[in-house]
This record gives structure tokens, C-alpha cells and sequence, in this order.
């Protein structure tokens, strides 16, 4: 039973153009949502996060956007760089889990020069 | 800050042989957790550690599975018999703990089983 869904496997954007990535869940007891970024070889490093009481989170070029009622996330990276080409996976935790993390299956971003 | 530590990187085994891993969490992190990643999907959890006490191993498979946390520092991952779906990268993370703090992970272990 996947409790966070990443529907899209694979994602090619133009360099300077904006990328979405989306993520589905099901588990309502969530309520902290977090994307990672990974590169070949290297571990899972966090990008950007968001509490359920809130639903936009903006660091620099990367937005997160919460939808509670529909269960679904959103990152919008705007605009693209080549060096944003790594898988993206969605996670998400609940209170008194200690930050255990629940990820989808992942997208791979290319970013086209 | 140094961020966590991983070793081997590379693994390669047999069938029914046994591995470990090892794990050094940043400085000053009380939760250690494990991940397993299998090619094509997300990481899953296999155990979680707070200081040197185990908080989640429900998903652990404990009959080839153990781990224990050091002193609470240093974790081993040990997997013994390994069997062919072992096949996986075995991630190790920390936080600060008490439900704060981002979740930093390690460059992972690759462990292939023939």
C-alpha cells in the first residue's frame, strides 16, 4: 500500500523554463511534507518542506504547494537549470513519528540546455 | 558540519553469505534511521534509533536483519543470510531528534547479491 504516490516516473523540461513535480498521498495522519533531490551516487539531500497549517512554501527558485483537501504536493522549480537533473522524491511524516519519513517511488528531471 | 558517514560504498556477496554495513551519524544527532532503496523506487524505512534505544523496526525483516547503534553513535546494518532481493542501496540517516531538524542522509551502500 504506497501511502505517497510520485505518478510520474520522468520529466524533461526546457532550461529556463518551469518544472512541476507532483506527489499524491493518502495517509491523512500526515501533516509534513518534505522533497528531496538526489544525484547518481550520492544520498537523498533536502530541498525544501512544508507544514500542513500552511499551503506555499518559497525558497528561492523552488515552491512548494500544499492541497490538504485533494491530498496532493506540489514543486515548481522556476526557472530550470541544467544542474536541477536528479531524481525528486516526496516525503512526508506525521507528528511523533520523529521525522520518519514515508517517500514515493521518485522523477527524474532533465533539464534540456 | 560533516555530514554522515558511510562504509563500503560498493558491496558484492553471495547468496546465503552475510554483510555489514556501518554508520556515522553527524555529531550530535540522537535519531538514527536506515533505509533500504530498491532500483525504482523510494527509500523505505527499516529501523529508527533514538540515542542508543530502537524506535521502529517494525518493517525490519529480523529473521536475516539486525542492527544495533553503538554507544549511541555508530550503527551496523548486518544482513545474514543475504537472499537475491537484498539487492538494494542501504541508506543511513540522522537527525537532531525530538521531531526537529531535517533528516540528513549518507552517500549510501550499493550492496548487489549474486
Amino acid at each position: 500500500d504506497q501511502q505517497v504516490k510520485q505518478n510520474s516516473p520522468s520529466l524533461s523540461v526546457q532550461e529556463g523554463r518551469i518544472s512541476i513535480l507532483n506527489c499524491d498521498y493518502t495517509n491523512s495522519m500526515f501533516d509534513y511534507f518534505l522533497w528531496y533531490k538526489k544525484y547518481p551516487a550520492e544520498g537523498p539531500t533536502f530541498l525544501i518542506s512544508i507544514s500542513s497549517i500552511k499551503d506555499k512554501n518559497e525558497d528561492g527558485r523552488f515552491t512548494v504547494f500544499l492541497n490538504k483537501s485533494a491530498k496532493h504536493l506540489s514543486l515548481h522549480i522556476v526557472p530550470s537549470q541544467p544542474g536541477d537533473s536528479a531524481v525528486y522524491f516526496c516525503a512526508a511524516s506525521f507528528s511523533g513519528s520523529a521525522r520518519q519519513l514515508t517517500f514515493g517511488s521518485g522523477t527524474q528531471l532533465t533539464v534540456l540546455p | 558540519e560533516a555530514g554522515v558517514a558511510q562504509s563500503p560504498r560498493y558491496k558484492i556477496i553471495e547468496k546465503r553469505q552475510s554483510v555489514a554495513f556501518w554508520c556515522n551519524p553527524i555529531s550530535g544527532h540522537a535519531t538514527l534511521y536506515w533505509y533500504q532503496q530498491i532500483l525504482g523506487q523510494g527509500p523505505k524505512l527499516l529501523i529508527q534509533f533514538q540515542n542508543n534505544g530502537v524506535v521502529d523496526d517494525s518493517q525490519l525483516p529480523k529473521d536475516r536483519f539486525s542492527a544495533e547503534r553503538l554507544k549511541g553513535v555508530d550503527s551496523t546494518l548486518k544482513i545474514q543470510p543475504a537472499k537475491l532481493e537484498d539487492s538494494a542501496v542501504y541508506l543511513c540517516a540522522s537527525s537532531k531528534g525530538g521531531g526537529s531538524g531535517t533528516v540528513s542522509f549518507g552517500p549510501g551502500t550499493r550492496l548487489t547479491v549474486t
